[in-house]
């Protein structure tokens, strides 16, 4: 079945660790996403990236980092400079035309 | 930067009536999708519009983009104990998606 992977659902970390949620599509899609969603609250991006071995930042990009060495594979790291990182981490991909955004079921990441 | 602004952002409503979420956004959008997000779960995609004035129906949702390409809504008509959940419209700027704020809709049986 095609979709798109998240890994892992749950992830507990200490604070001043850094963490690396994956992200794999085989959808053979060129964009790539990372949304960040807090309790009650809509989907604000992190990282985008259009195309392999490019990306950009989006709205909210402090503490993250993101790679993109290959078409399906969208790793996000939250790193120790993210002050508030505990929330749920949705990853999708779309064409790169004007389509649809296909989630994965997310990563729910808690700081102790 | 880009904002897209969703009311409301709660509706309780009982099963049977009807419901409404719109949608605004602070420019001029090349096209507008619709998600619907289940409690616990990830967005799912419903609809996308693209024409101005376009009016788009899927049973008992209906969804229009406004004339001017700057807001949309969703209407659903005698709503049914499935349809709970949270709302999310998001507009196309260039290359990306910007997300409005949700409704979180709930029905009450």
């Amino acid at each position: 079945d095609g979709g798109i992977t998240q890994s892992p659902k749950y992830l507990f970390r200490k604070e001043g660790q850094n963490v690396t949620l994956s992200c794999e599509q085989n959808l053979n899609h060129d964009a790539m996403y990372w949304y960040r969603q807090d309790p009650g609250q809509g989907l604000r991006l992190i990282y985008y990236s259009q195309i392999v071995n490019d990306f950009q930042k989006g709205d909210i990009a402090e503490g993250y980092s993101v790679s993109r060495e290959k078409k399906e594979s969208f790793p996000l790291t939250v790193t120790s400079a993210q002050k508030n990182p505990t929330a749920f981490y949705l990853c999708a991909s779309s064409d790169r035309g004007p389509g649809e955004l296909f989630f994965g079921e997310g990563s729910r990441l808690t700081v102790l | 930067g880009q904002q897209v602004m969703q009311i409301p952002q709660y509706q309780h409503v009982q099963e049977g009536e009807d419901f409404t979420t719109y949608c605004n956004s602070s420019t001029t959008l090349s096209n507008i999708q619709w998600y619907k997000q289940r409690p616990g779960g990830h967005p799912v995609f419903l609809i996308q519009l693209v024409k101005s004035g376009e009016v788009k129906k899927q049973k008992r949702l209906t969804f229009q983009f406004g004339e001017a390409k700057k807001n949309s809504s969703l209407h659903i008509t005698a709503t049914q104990t499935t349809d709970v959940g949270t709302y999310f419209c998001a507009g196309r700027g260039t290359y990306k998606y910007i997300f409005g704020t949700g409704t979180r809709l709930k029905v009450l049986a």
